[in-house]
């Protein structure tokens, strides 16, 4: 079986402060790294992806996340936040065999001007 | 730009009744999706779709639940005797690929009283 774990449930931060959201998963086959944004009353937005090939792996609005797959991570950092990113952040993994995604329970970044 | 449109936005129904939560996919997908969220709780796969028929389907995903394409366009979600724990918001999904890039739909709510 499959599991995302997400840590922290809420993030403060300030603006154009650097934020590390956490993300770490077990998964007994190879699978697929997602982060999704969920921006207040709206549907879920896929923020950037890894496959294969490199490990740091670049989305939209200048959010990057690193796979490590010795500690089985895929954290999404930004190196400076906007009030703009201020939404719920899901991490998820699609094991290589199945069609689901599989969510962690979500970070809820708050950015403060 | 595409997208996933889902109505209604918000359902309010009576415990036993019949809900129908339908669903747009974006044109030129072939894979389709349900995913529901309770409040307070992690994003969870519901059913997979694909070819005119269910692929995947989880545990919560019994005999009340059922999907259907009944035209080219439409998916559609049917609880067919809706209880207290299925007070959740409901999201359509769909994918041109099985890559796991999924475009979501904003969501519909539903309250069962």
């Amino acid at each position: 079986a499959q599991s995302v774990t997400q840590l922290d449930s809420q993030v403060p931060v300030f603006e154009e402060a650097p934020v590390e959201l956490r993300c770490n998963y077990s998964s007994s086959v190879s699978v697929y790294l997602f982060w999704y944004v969920q921006y207040p009353n709206q549907g879920l937005q896929l923020l950037l992806k890894y496959l294969s090939g490199s490990t740091l792996v670049k989305g939209i609005n200048g959010f990057e996340a690193e796979f490590n797959k010795s500690q089985t991570s895929f954290h999404l950092r930004k190196p400076s936040v906007h009030i703009s990113d201020t939404a719920e952040y899901f991490c998820a993994v699609r094991p290589w065999n199945t069609d689901k995604l599989i969510f962690g329970t979500g970070t809820r970044l708050q950015v403060f001007p | 730009e595409p997208e996933v449109t889902q109505t209604p936005s918000h359902q309010v129904t009576q415990m036993g009744q019949e809900v129908i939560l339908r669903c747009v996919p974006i044109s030129n997908h072939l894979y389709f999706y349900w995913y529901r969220q309770i409040l307070g709780q992690k994003v969870e796969f519901l059913v997979s779709f694909y070819n005119n028929e269910i692929s995947e389907k989880s545990e919560i995903f019994d005999d009340q639940f059922s999907v259907e394409r009944p035209d080219g366009s439409n998916f559609t979600l049917k609880i067919r005797s809706t209880k207290l724990e299925d007070s959740a918001m409901y999201f359509c999904a769909s994918t041109g690929s099985n890559t796991g890039e999924l475009f979501f739909g904003e969501g519909s709510r539903l309250t069962v009283l």
